[in-house]
């Protein structure tokens, strides 16, 4: 089945440890999401790739950062965990936009 | 300004009971579109539907209706005879034509189905 894989589910890093997210597609989506989502909160949009073209929310922190090496791919890199950059981190793709977004599993950070 | 209002945070019902969840936005575009996810307490956020705003068609799949009405800037979801299963936060979300990169994601609305 087509689907939007992300790995690890549950990642543990230490304050200021960098630490990076993947995800892996095999719908051939040629948009790529990452969102926030804190608890009992809506998910927050931090950046997309429209293919290879980057667009970074207003408010996303320079803390983080993401690359998209190839369609399939999208990794979330965050340089310096902080006590607040705990959450879950939701990966999505579409095909174009604004069409429906399908998303990935989720991975949970927590920062100690 | 909030664009997309779901009042209801948390609702519980006793199974077998229809349940409405509601949905209000804003825009100023005129080509925009609506979306409902469901997330369980695995946490994967699941897509049930998409509507444009050209059309009004009320849609039912299976035990789910949902309800667009644009004179009144709303798309609610209604769960007929709701089951265990159903349990689950539940996203309204609006996408407009011109930003369409973004969605603007409703606070959730938390329904716990009673056995």
């Amino acid at each position: 089945d087509a689907m939007v894989i992300q790995n690890p589910r549950y990642q543990v890093t230490q304050f200021g440890k960098p630490v990076t997210l993947s995800c892996s597609q095999t719908l051939n989506h040629n948009v790529m999401y990452w969102y926030q989502q804190k608890s009992s909160q809506a998910p927050k949009l931090l950046f997309h790739y429209y293919d290879k073209d980057f667009n970074n929310e207003a408010d996303t922190p320079d803390n983080f950062q993401s690359r998209r090496p190839n369609t399939s791919f999208c990794f979330l890199d965050i340089r310096s965990p902080g006590l607040g950059d705990a959450a879950m981190y939701l990966c999505a793709t579409s095909r174009n936009r604004p069409n429906e977004q399908f998303f990935g599993p989720g991975t949970r950070l927590t920062v100690l | 300004a909030q664009k997309v209002t779901q009042a209801q945070t948390e609702i519980s019902v006793v199974e077998k009971e229809d349940v409405t969840l509601d949905c209000v936005y804003e825009t100023r575009d005129t080509t925009y579109y609506l979306f409902w996810y469901k997330q369980p307490p695995s946490g994967e956020l699941v897509f049930l539907i998409r509507r444009n705003s050209f059309d009004e068609q009320n849609e039912i799949s299976g035990r789910y209706s949902w309800n667009f009405q644009k004179s009144t800037s709303s798309f609610n979801f209604t769960i007929t005879a709701s089951q265990v299963v159903d349990s689950a936060v539940y996203f309204c979300a609006l996408s407009e034509a011109d930003t369409g990169n973004q969605f603007y994601f409703g606070t959730g609305t938390s329904l716990t189905v009673i056995p």
